[in-house]
């Protein structure tokens, strides 16, 4: 089946210590996004890319970046987690075509980030 | 901008009772709509989607959703509710952008269901 697997499902690291997240997709979408959900809240869209262009949300911290080196994977950054920064971080894709009105998202299943 | 919101944040029924979870939204133009369940420690699985046509949606495991466009409003329902529907609701508004779909969502409504 066509899905979008994320990479570990839980992350522990240590205050400070840089961490990186895995998404991949084998549904051939053109546009990935990451969000950071905290626990009772809604999930927080970060950045997107489309095609090989990167978007960032203005609200997105600097520590956070993001790497997609090829169409099916895409790889998000905390460059030095702070306690703030615990949440699940999930990856969605979806197919942008001209023309069509919209196009739904799909979901990974998450990964649970603890920072110690 | 787009918003959604919720009103319950969280909602208790009994195993076979109906169930309606609110959501109304705001967006000048026709909104993309949807609802997405999460199960603990899960991701966001859709359960229907609006974009156009009919205002009745059918989806998933059972659910519907109506759109009332008067009311700014599509709430979701089902009309017998099961142990294994326990999980956390969200509704969501989509925005096509330039080469990628905004979605916004609300705060979500956690639904426990009692035997």
């Amino acid at each position: 089946d066509a899905m979008v697997i994320q990479n570990p499902r839980y992350q522990v690291t240590q205050f400070g210590k840089p961490v990186t997240l895995s998404c991949s997709q084998t549904l051939n979408h053109n546009v990935m996004y990451w969000y950071q959900q905290k626990s009772s809240q809604a999930p927080k869209l970060l950045f997107h890319y489309y095609d090989k262009d990167f978007n960032n949300e203005a609200d997105t911290p600097d520590n956070f970046q993001s790497r997609r080196p090829n169409t099916s994977f895409c790889f998000l950054d905390i460059r030095s987690p702070g306690l703030g920064d615990a949440a699940m971080y999930l990856c969605a894709t979806s197919r942008w075509t001209r023309g069509r009105p919209y196009n739904e998202q799909f979901f990974g299943p998450g990964t649970r980030l603890t920072v110690l | 901008a787009q918003s959604v919101t919720q009103p319950d944040i969280h909602i208790t029924v009994s195993e076979g009772a109906s169930l309606e979870l609110r959501c109304n939204y705001s967006y000048g133009a026709t909104p993309y709509l949807f609802w997405y369940v999460q199960s603990p420690g899960q991701g966001l699985q859709l359960l229907l989607k609006y974009f156009s046509g009919d205002t009745l949606v059918q989806g998933i495991k059972g659910f519907e959703a109506e759109f009332k466009r008067s009311q700014s409003s599509f709430n979701l329902r089902k009309p017998s509710v099961h142990w294994s529907d326990a999980a956390e609701y969200f509704c969501a508004v989509g925005l096509n952008s330039g080469g990628y779909q905004k979605v916004t969502f609300g705060t979500g409504t956690k639904l426990q269901v009692i035997p």
